[in-house]
């Protein structure tokens, strides 16, 4: 089935360097959600998007990260300048209705995994 | 604080067995709350909405205490594919945030 789709799935990269890592949502949905996860920890939000804007971008750590959304489809999410700390996995989700409405339900890509040496 | 809380485990039950998550969130003016379930080295994914009247789905109950500001979750009779990380969620910012805490996790055995 076609669901939320991430790309690369495995990035490893030199300190220092930029990355982009892309998140294709569920067709339809409107919300689109990063997240991140570090090796044993919980997920840790990062941004918010109801179609193209971004009404909730508080959980970017940096302004080394930035994210965008074209289409109300396509996003993707910018590291710039990477750092070690910034190694984790990179979850994206799509929501059909805002999220904590009567559904809330999360679609979860599969993450995109990025090492930073 | 963590916004989010819960005890990170590990649960360690046999099979057959019942047993019991507690989470804690520390915004009063969350609005709703789930549960998913993350397998190793996988995706999360939802296993259940909270209600405020308490709700069932087969072996999983869950409950929410708002004075209390805690969820529960209660799995009956565990098997062992119940066997996973379990994510208490809830809404913030005007519902529109879901805050994960960072998970129990559960491993039941033979």
């Amino acid at each position: 089935g076609a669901g939320v789709s991430q790309s690369p799935s495995n990035k490893v990269t030199e300190k220092g360097k930029d990355v982009e890592l892309r998140c294709d949502p569920i067709s339809g949905h409107t919300a689109l959600y990063w997240y991140r996860q570090s090796l044993g920890q919980g997920l840790e939000f990062l941004i918010y998007f109801q179609g193209n804007s971004a009404p909730d971008k508080s959980g970017l750590p940096s302004d080394r990260f930035s994210a965008e959304r074209t289409g109300g489809s396509v996003s993707t999410l910018t590291i710039q300048r990477t750092q070690q700390e910034d190694s984790a996995v990179y979850l994206c989700a799509s929501s059909l209705e805002i999220a904590g409405g009567t559904n809330g339900e999360l679609f979860f890509g599969e993450g995109s995994r990025l090492t930073v040496l | 604080r963590k916004e989010v809380e819960q005890d990170p485990g590990p649960f360690n039950v046999p099979e057959g067995a019942t047993v019991a998550f507690n989470c804690t969130y520390s915004n009063s003016a969350s609005q709703s709350f789930f549960w998913y379930r993350q397998d190793c080295r996988k995706e999360p994914k939802l296993l259940m909405s909270v209600y405020s009247s308490g709700n069932e789905d087969g072996r999983f109950t869950a409950q929410l205490n708002r004075a209390s500001q805690y969820i529960s979750l209660l799995i009956r009779d565990s098997k062992l594919s119940d066997s996973a990380t379990y994510l208490c969620v809830a809404s913030t910012g005007g519902g529109n945030k879901l805050t994960f805490g960072t998970g129990t996790q559960l491993k039941v055995e033979l």
